[in-house]
């Protein structure tokens, strides 16, 4: 299995615009995850998604992002507008329903300036 | 509630023993687990334990609980360079496929 891809690895926008992460979770697992990883806060749950639906958004920080799952291969992270504060490593990860393994992507580096 | 701490760094000679030690303050945890983060790549799940669990080993790895005092620890025998990343302890509270808690992480140096 090629395990969780996500893209872009690396990305450098300008503050203001529109930033779209996307996440191929390992095919049939139920669960799916976003991280954010920064120096200052560490690794933060954003949101998670079961079998599509969200369960927990309590973790994105404020509306200018929004994350989707429109089907079970493959999920988006967009931050409208972008700011330099959410320049960070952007990490989704997935499991399956019965395992205690949750399995992460390589990470979206994001650099907002 | 959920916070989980560790020392931000440890140094140790090659063919040492490294130990990382980690504290958690929410007793409902379930499972703990170690990942690995090797420098510009993602976590690697390398082990974790059950709360019901005193100690696991796992080859190089050996992972102890200590529930009373909310102490976990994960020892690396025979350290290599290649075990130089950051390591992070994580709880989750209700098991599989459930959301992880992860702590600060401790930045493992392996000298020659």
């Amino acid at each position: 299995d090629a395990g969780v891809i996500q893209s872009p690895r690396h990305e450098v926008t300008e503050m203001g615009q529109e930033v779209t992460l996307r996440c191929k979770p390992i095919s049939g697992h139920d669960y799916l995850f976003w991280y954010r990883q920064t120096m200052m806060r560490g690794l933060e749950l954003l949101i998670y998604f079961n079998n599509n639906v969200p369960i927990d958004d309590s973790g994105m920080p404020e509306d200018r992002f929004s994350a989707k799952m429109p089907n079970a291969s493959f999920s988006t992270l967009k931050i409208q507008p972008s700011e330099p504060r959410d320049s960070a490593v952007y990490f989704c990860a997935s499991n399956a329903r019965d395992s205690f393994t949750i399995y992460f992507g390589e990470g979206s580096w994001l650099t907002v300036v | 509630g959920e916070d989980v701490e560790q020392s931000l760094f440890l140094s140790v000679r090659e063919g040492d023993s490294s130990v990382i030690n980690c504290t958690y303050t929410d007793s409902s945890s379930t499972y703990l687990y170690w990942y690995k983060q090797e420098p510009g790549a993602g976590l690697q799940l390398l082990t974790y334990i059950f709360s019901n669990m005193d100690m696991k080993q796992d080859q190089r790895l050996t992972v102890l609980l200590n529930k009373k005092d909310k102490h976990l620890s994960l020892r690396i025998a025979d350290t290599q360079t290649g075990d130089s990343a950051i390591y992070f302890c994580a709880e989750s509270f209700t098991g599989t496929a459930s959301k992880l808690t992860f702590g600060t992480g401790t930045r493992l140096q392996v000298t020659l």
